[in-house]
């Protein structure tokens, strides 16, 4: 079964650290593009970061750039992200979400998704 | 603001049809950039439901269908059912944001 599992999610106060993990299983992880993408409670979808099969690109939002870093291990089949001077505006859930294949114009859709973990920034 | 444009809910009765409008400009939609579509059930992940402006990946139902005109995009949904219900998202590409994703803000669809 296609799986992406997350994990590392938490309650920190402003300021503070936390890594994500992203766990993926059936499928050849290192051949797919990966991606992060949160929802803030009650409201819509935001991308965060995606990252190249063999970490060859790597993008942010803008809201994130300099404070968040998204990487990868194609050995273990996982994703990351490292998030530094969380604010409180950065409490969401946050999603792993894989690359669909094939040929596109633009950005591809997002064919695999975790089920979520939650970070909440908070004093 | 979302640099997709959706309106916030729209609503339809069983078996009705209804459609879900995403606006954009020149530098997404407008560019010749795909639109992609997610449904979002409530408490669970989204999910693809429309890739590449039209195509549906395998398992989604064909009452859903996508299409794509100058600088909008729009998702129809046939034959409405209660599962339906839902949080619908549209997500392309826009020359202002390096590599990035951009969503629209969501369409909450309430069958009635």
């Amino acid at each position: 079964e296609v799986q992406l599992v997350e994990s590392g999610g938490g309650l920190v106060k402003p300021g503070g650290s936390l890594r994500l993990s992203c766990a993926a299983s059936g499928f050849s992880f290192s051949t797919y593009s990966m991606n992060w993408v949160r929802q803030a409670p009650g409201k819509g979808l935001e991308w965060v970061s995606s990252i190249g099969t063999r970490s060859n690109y790597i993008y942010y939002a803008v809201l994130v750039k300099g404070r968040f870093t998204i990487s990868r291990d194609n050995a273990k089949n996982s994703l990351f992200l490292q998030m530094n001077s969380l604010r409180a505006e950065d409490t969401a859930v946050y999603y792993c979400a894989r690359d669909k294949e094939g040929r596109v114009r633009g950005v591809p859709g997002m064919d695999v998704w975790g089920q979520g973990t939650t970070v909440t920034v908070s004093s | 603001q979302s640099v997709l444009t959706q309106p916030p809910s729209v609503s339809g009765a069983p078996g009705q049809r209804v459609t879900i409008s995403c606006t954009g400009s020149s530098s997404n939609i407008g560019a010749g950039y795909d639109v992609h579509w997610f449904q979002q059930l409530p408490g669970a992940a989204p999910k693809l439901l429309i890739y590449g402006n039209n195509n549906r990946p395998s398992g989604v139902p064909d009452r859903f269908s996508g299409s794509k005109s100058g600088t909008s995009a729009s998702l129809a949904i046939s034959g409405l059912q209660a599962e339906d219900d839902a949080d619908y998202y549209c997500q392309s590409s826009d020359i202002n944001s390096l590599g990035g994703r951009v969503f629209g803000g969501g369409t909450k669809l309430t069958v009635l």
